[in-house]
């Protein structure tokens, strides 16, 4: 079974500019989630999906951040226009959320990790 | 709010000591759930337990074996003989419940492993 699929795995952008990540979850999981790891630090969570609706982007900065998954499955996340603090690696997990509320482990993909210039 | 806190920025041990990382977590909540993942240089997090707070049994899975003790809120890792190969950064993580139920990743700061030949 495929894992979550990240498009690029790295990008080099000059600041000011704008950039898109791609994430593909894991086939059959309903929740996505988009983290940013700053270089020494754990993951911190920007956003999270289940299935379209964004239920936690209370860590998005929204001046500059936008994500959106429309059809419930594959998700974006754009940054525009980048500064050079957004220098990090986004990554992207997703899991199983059952309607109890119960939710299931959440497995990572490989990252993209963003240079900005 | 939650917490997790990995003291050991960094270990290094020659190959076949045994090592332990250590993780101390804070949260008010009664029903939580911990993890540790492995992030080896190729930048992916990968899974390698899920213990939830009322199931205080430790855990064995070949080389690696889990401590956990809610009464000094602590779910330490250890691996014993260890290998070259289990160099890596590893993250401890505690999931919090969210209003909408499901749960999201509080992580610490990682410990980074280096395993010498």
């Amino acid at each position: 079974e495929a894992g979550v699929v990240q498009s690029p795995r790295y990008k080099i952008i000059e600041k000011k500019q704008p950039v898109a990540f791609w994430c593909n979850p894991i086939s059959g999981h309903n929740t996505l989630y988009w983290y940013r790891q700053n270089l020494g630090q754990g993951p911190e969570l920007l956003i999270r999906y289940e299935n379209e609706e964004a239920v936690d982007d209370s860590q998005l900065p929204k001046d500059r951040f936008s994500a959106e998954r429309l059809k419930g499955v594959d998700s974006t996340l754009k940054i525009q226009p980048a500064e050079l603090g957004d220098s990090a690696v986004y990554l992207c997990a997703s899991s199983l959320v059952l309607t109890s509320g119960y939710q299931e482990t959440q497995y990572f993909g490989p990252g993209t990790r963003l240079l900005v210039l | 709010a939650q917490k997790v806190t990995q003291a050991q920025t960094e270990i290094s041990v020659v190959e076949k000591e045994d090592v332990t990382l250590d993780c101390v977590y804070e949260t008010r909540d009664t029903t939580y759930y911990l993890f540790w993942y492995k992030q080896p240089p190729s930048g992916e997090l990968v899974f390698l337990i899920r213990r939830n707070s009322f199931d205080e049994q430790n855990e064995i899975s070949g080389r690696y074996s889990w401590n956990f003790q809610k009464s000094t809120s602590s779910f330490n890792f250890t691996i014993t003989a260890s290998q070259v190969v289990d160099s890596a950064v590893y993250f401890c993580a505690l999931s919090e419940a969210t209003i909408q139920g499901a749960q999201k990743l509080v992580f610490g700061q990682g410990t980074r492993l280096t395993i010498n030949p």
